[in-house]
């Protein structure tokens, strides 16, 4: 596609419920990372892939959050037994393999756990 | 890993006037430096960028200047528009790993 696409835009989801996020990067772009956004503060670092393998899964809060990416393109980041600190917007970005170049950002998901 | 600190938290200027935003990181081996700009409702999107070979690079009203020694580098936007208020953020990686950004900069310009 033309940019990173993210699904779904908005995701109200019940505490303890799990939801799974998803990102398609844009084609070719074989580095993606995850981005938590809590309301007017930084972009927290989840978990960065390179291909299908994840070097970097350091910024997972919890063992409640898991990301997967298959055919080194699609992402979905899974949230289980969600709890409302778990609100925010997860932000998905791209960028081409082995450089220094622009990362594109997604739209984001706004999770909203009630 | 690399942390990343950036300040102020909110800037406020008059159009026209030139707005400073600084980061500080503290990994050495990072050599890419993003600045991202982000507006309501909106995924961030580059302004700019600087690798650690250069000390500086201008883009029309956007420059950003880069120390290694002191491990800081900065956003500087001159003749503020209106429409340049928004988020900032920075951001410093190494070879496209892990990249960290900054806590970001609320710029507002006043008409």
């Amino acid at each position: 596609g033309a940019g990173v696409s993210q699904s779904p835009s908005n995701k109200v989801t019940e505490k303890g419920k799990d939801v799974e996020l998803r990102c398609d990067p844009i084609s070719g772009h074989t580095a993606l990372y995850w981005y938590r956004q809590s309301l007017g503060q930084g972009l927290e670092f989840l978990i960065y892939f390179q291909g299908n393998s994840a070097p970097d899964k350091s910024g997972l809060p919890s063992d409640r959050f898991s990301a997967e990416r298959t055919g080194g393109s699609v992402s979905t980041l899974t949230i289980q037994r969600t709890q409302q600190e778990d609100s925010a917007v997860y932000l998905c970005a791209s960028s081409s393999q082995g450089l220094l170049t622009e990362a594109f950002f997604g739209q984001g998901t706004r999770l909203t756990v009630v | 890993g690399e942390n990343v600190e950036q300040h102020p938290s909110t800037l406020s200027v008059q159009e026209g006037d030139s707005a400073v935003i600084k980061c500080t990181y503290s990994d050495s081996a990072s050599n890419y430096f993003p600045w991202y700009k982000q507006e309501l409702g909106k995924g961030p999107q580059l302004i700019i960028d600087i690798r650690s070979n250069v000390g500086e690079k201008k883009d029309q009203r956007i420059a950003v200047t880069l120390n290694k020694t002191a491990k800081h580098f900065s956003l500087h936007i001159t003749e503020t528009q209106p429409e340049d208020s928004a988020v900032y953020f920075c951001a410093a990686g190494y070879n496209n790993n892990d990249m960290r950004f900054g806590a970001g900069t609320r710029l507002t310009v006043k008409p």
